[in-house]
């Protein structure tokens, strides 16, 4: 069964500081792994994914993740954080079923 | 252009009442899903659907129950509202699971209190 572990409930971050968002995810076959984004009071939105290939991925709104395999973690990153990334975000690991199974989720906190 | 449609937006409700949550989708996806969302505590699956007239359970299904008699709408119903129902629902949709491109697409979801 897949699990996903996000480290940090909260983060709170400057206006144009970097920002990295931990996941770590458990699963016992393939994986493909998700970031989603969600704005106050709106639905989820897809941030980028990984299925295969290259492990750094990129994603909408200057996003990145890398996918390490041997520690298994899918950390999210951006070099310089704006206002409007305030929100949730999710990380989330598809069976084979497509059914996602989600973290806890961490609050982005963009101060000036 | 609608997506993942949802309704009502907010509602309140009294312990043992009953109600429907409206989810409907225009993209002719084939799987569709109802997730509840608690703070700190991601978002669970409730019920899922991979096509019209086959529906499943998911993580969380004790007190819900669903239908889908057309690809477009996946009722989530209610029948003996409890406080620990109350929550933020989400209904989503995708594709095909084989296509692992597929992402989900969200409503924007049910703000639903029980008291």
């Amino acid at each position: 069964a897949q699990s996903v572990t996000q480290l940090d409930s909260q983060v709170p971050v400057f206006e144009e500081a970097p920002v990295e968002l931990r996941c770590n995810y458990s699963s016992s076959v393939s994986v493909y792994l998700f970031w989603y984004v969600q704005y106050p009071n709106q639905g989820l939105q897809l941030l980028l994914k990984y299925l295969s290939g290259s492990t750094l991925v990129k994603g909408i709104n200057g996003f990145e993740a890398e996918f390490n395999k041997s520690q298994t973690s899918f950390h999210l990153r951006k070099p310089s954080v704006h206002i409007s990334d305030t929100a949730e975000y999710f990380c989330a690991v598809k069976d084979s079923w497509g059914k996602l199974q989600f973290g806890a989720g961490t609050q982005v906190v963009v101060t000036p | 252009n609608a997506g993942v449609t949802q309704t009502p937006k907010f509602r309140i409700l009294k312990i043992g009442q009953s109600m429907t949550l409206q989810c409907t989708q225009d993209m002719n996806h084939n799987y569709m899903y109802w997730y509840r969302q608690d703070p700190g505590m991601g978002l669970k699956l409730i019920y899922y659907s991979v096509g019209a007239g086959i529906t499943d359970k998911g993580e969380v299904p004790n007190g819900y129950n669903v239908s889908r008699s057309t690809t477009e709408d996946f009722p989530l119903r209610l029948e003996l509202a409890a406080p620990s129902q109350t929550s933020v629902y989400f209904c989503a949709s995708s594709y095909q699971v084989s296509s692992y491109n597929s992402p989900l697409h969200f409503g924007n979801g049910t703000r639903l209190t029980v008291t």
